[in-house]
């Protein structure tokens, strides 16, 4: 049981170049989640699904877009990518929509140059 | 506007001391709220959590405790222990889609 998976674990990208970060999860949860961390700004909730075949925007989702691949998979999507996105990418679940805890994964740090 | 505050960025403990880690909020329809504790290069991981319908919960050696009209929680580490050090998020969420809204985070460092 692996919990919340996370590829790739580092990325360098140049200005508007594009590209997808995986998550996965075997929890058989039904919400996924994806933040980003930066420096004291904690974690801001990019985007969201609370069930599958659902997509909703959070607190910064500007320059993203995502996939609910299946119930297992969430996919996030940097079409042109700029130097404000660097950060630290963290993708989430949770067994439901209710109040309860969500599970992280390793987290992806990508750098935008 | 930041729904959710830790306005100490760090707390520095001596090992077997109490640590109090503190946040406050502004939106009203909070009415869950949870610790996680992230070490680096790590994903957080959950720690504890309160409903509104409580005022306290407590696990081992950590204690939440919530004060609903001063829109204030806070952890409470008694003992601390030098493995406790790492940032600690608090986070609410208000039963929409399972939403949370993170603060800032506090590095705790707990000193031997």
């Amino acid at each position: 049981n692996a919990g919340v998976t996370q590829t790739p674990k580092f990325q360098v990208l140049k200005t508007g170049q594009s590209m997808t970060l995986q998550c996965a999860q075997d929890m058989n949860h039904n919400s996924m989640y994806w933040y980003r961390q930066d420096p004291g700004m904690g974690l801001r909730l990019i985007y969201y699904s609370a069930s599958e075949g659902t997509t909703d925007k959070g607190e910064v989702p500007n320059g993203y877009n995502v996939s609910r691949l299946n119930k297992r998979e969430f996919s996030l999507r940097l079409e042109s990518a700029a130097p404000s996105q660097t950060s630290v990418y963290f993708c989430a679940s949770k067994r439901t929509r209710q109040n309860d805890e969500q599970y992280f994964g390793p987290g992806t740090r990508l750098t935008v140059t | 506007d930041q729904q959710v505050k830790q306005n100490s960025p760090s707390l520095s403990v001596q090992e077997g001391r109490i640590s109090i880690l503190n946040c406050d909020y502004t939106n009203s329809m909070f009415d869950y709220f949870l610790w996680y504790k992230k070490y680096p290069a790590e994903g957080p991981t959950f720690l504890i959590s309160i409903s509104s319908i409580k005022d306290k919960n407590e696990d081992g050696r950590f204690t939440v405790f919530l004060n609903k009209s001063a829109k204030h929680l806070s952890l409470h580490i008694v003992p601390s222990q030098p493995g406790d050090s790492a940032v600690y998020f608090c986070a609410a969420g208000d039963n929409q889609g399972g939403k949370l809204i993170f603060g800032q985070g506090t590095e705790l460092s707990v000193k031997p």
